[in-house]
């Protein structure tokens, strides 16, 4: 099964900053990576698509990038809605698998 | 608009079965490949099950392999999963997910959510 990592677990962050996170996989997924949104009692809603394509109403301010083993997930000026926790997906192989999430908090 | 509802959840005893169901709308249900994905209270998200659109591929994780059956109806857009030897691991919220079309692999739409707790 091909691991997701992602980093930092949790993050605290302040209106207006700029946050990165990371993900990578195990073994090679070419472009087959997507981040998820989660805000707590809600089911996950999809931001990023085969690394960097945005999903339809996704603000710009989100983005992504990465191919093979490394991704980015990229917020760049947080809004107090952006507070959530994140979730990367690979889809090259099946079991699709998850990283382990990455929360993000207000500092 | 697009719309699964997931339904079937509840209290059920280590070793009993349930039946998930994702009621799907807004949408040609036929033509997309289906998911069931599920979180553990306070825990991330764990891909269980995979359907294609005409059910001849499916997949599942092996943590419920030989115990969980996934299925669907296209006649009453429906998505199933029927789980049976339930442990108290398998306690989480089941989430239904579409798969994107045609080349795309990612889950664009997610239901609700149905909570199934094994307890004695």
């Amino acid at each position: 099964d091909i691991q997701m990592t992602q980093s930092p677990s949790s993050v605290s962050a302040s209106v207006g900053d700029r946050v990165t996170i990371t993900c990578r996989a195990s073994q090679g997924i070419s472009s087959w990576l997507a981040w998820y949104q989660q805000k707590p009692g809600k089911a996950p809603k999809l931001l990023i698509y085969d690394a960097s394509s945005l999903q339809s109403g996704v603000p710009s301010r989100f983005s992504g990038s990465g191919s093979g083993t490394d991704f980015t997930l990229t917020i760049s000026s947080l809004q107090p809605e952006d507070f959530a926790t994140y979730y990367c997906q690979q889809a090259n192989n099946f079991p699709r698998t998850f990283g382990q999430g990455t929360k993000l908090e207000i500092k | 608009e697009v719309q699964l509802v997931e339904s079937g959840g509840g209290l059920v005893q280590p070793g009993g079965s349930l039946r998930l169901s994702c009621a799907a709308s807004g949408f040609t249900f036929s033509s997309y490949s289906m998911n069931w994905v599920r979180q553990a209270p306070g825990k991330g998200l764990e891909w269980v099950s995979y359907i294609s659109s005409s059910s001849p591929t499916i997949y599942y994780a092996d943590s419920v392999k030989g115990r969980f059956t996934i299925s669907r109806d296209n006649a009453k857009n429906s998505l199933f999963l029927l789980m049976n030897s339930l442990r108290a691991e398998d306690t989480a919220v089941y989430y239904c997910a579409r798969r994107m079309t045609n080349a795309w692999r990612a889950f664009d739409y997610w239901g609700q959510g149905t909570l199934v707790t094994v307890s004695s």
